[in-house]
């Protein structure tokens, strides 16, 4: 079955640029969306269609694709944005839907 | 307001089966797929199915095809996931979620399934 592959983890510093990278066979083909979950909520969507910003969401989340990989940037990461980070996508038939492992943002 | 509420959590034994109910409101229920994903306990989410708006065609991970089974009643602005032979790794909040275009853009807060003895 398709798989997305994250790093479990990311730790940067207050007002550091942290960056989560989704490596997938079909993501050349297929966009890449990215979720946010802080403990015991639901999850947030951060970023669709490999970079567009859903309204509400500050400018210093931004995404990118290229290749087999997409990532997710934080530019001057802040305490608040501590979270569970999450990419999902579809397989190459579009049939079934996947999300990455998750990787865990520390900002301290 | 847009809002998905889900119910029918419970505990249940192995091998028991549940269903599990999403209540949409304040948008066109007819007109949007919807999806069920899960979470397990201290783990990552997990997509488990999605039905078309008009359900004409249904998809499933590997992990609970041929055990469970996503249904939808349009005229009652709800959705539903049946979940038979229910096995302990099955244990997980499961939440109902709106999908736009190829992603989810609204999310219920989520139920919660307990498979155990």
């Amino acid at each position: 079955s398709y798989e997305l592959t994250q790093p479990p983890s990311v730790s940067v510093s207050p007002g550091q640029t942290a960056r989560i990278t989704c490596s997938g066979e079909a993501l050349p083909k297929k966009y890449a969306y990215w979720y946010q979950q802080k403990s015991g909520q639901a999850p947030v969507l951060v970023i669709y269609e490999d970079s567009k910003r859903p309204s509400g969401i500050p400018e210093r989340f931004s995404g990118s694709r290229s290749g087999t990989m997409a990532t997710l940037t934080i530019s001057g990461a802040q305490v608040e944005d501590e979270a569970d980070y999450y990419c999902y996508s579809t397989d190459s038939s579009g049939n079934h839907r996947v999300f990455g492992g998750g990787t865990k943002l520390t900002v301290l | 307001e847009v809002q998905l509420v889900e119910s029918g959590g419970g505990l249940v034994k192995p091998g028991g089966s549940l269903r599990l109910s999403c209540a949409v409101s304040g948008f066109t229920f007819s007109s949007y797929s919807m999806n069920w994903v899960r979470q397990a306990p201290g783990k990552g989410l997990e997509w488990v199915s999605i039905i078309s708006s008009g359900s004409s065609y249904t998809y499933y991970a590997d992990s609970v095809k041929g055990r469970f089974t996503i249904s939808r009643d349009n005229a009652k602005n709800s959705l539903y996931l049946e979940m038979n032979s229910l096995r302990a790794e099955d244990t997980a909040v499961y939440y109902c979620a709106r999908v736009l275009e190829d992603y989810m853009d609204v999310w219920g807060k989520g139920t919660t399934v307990t498979v155990s003895s």
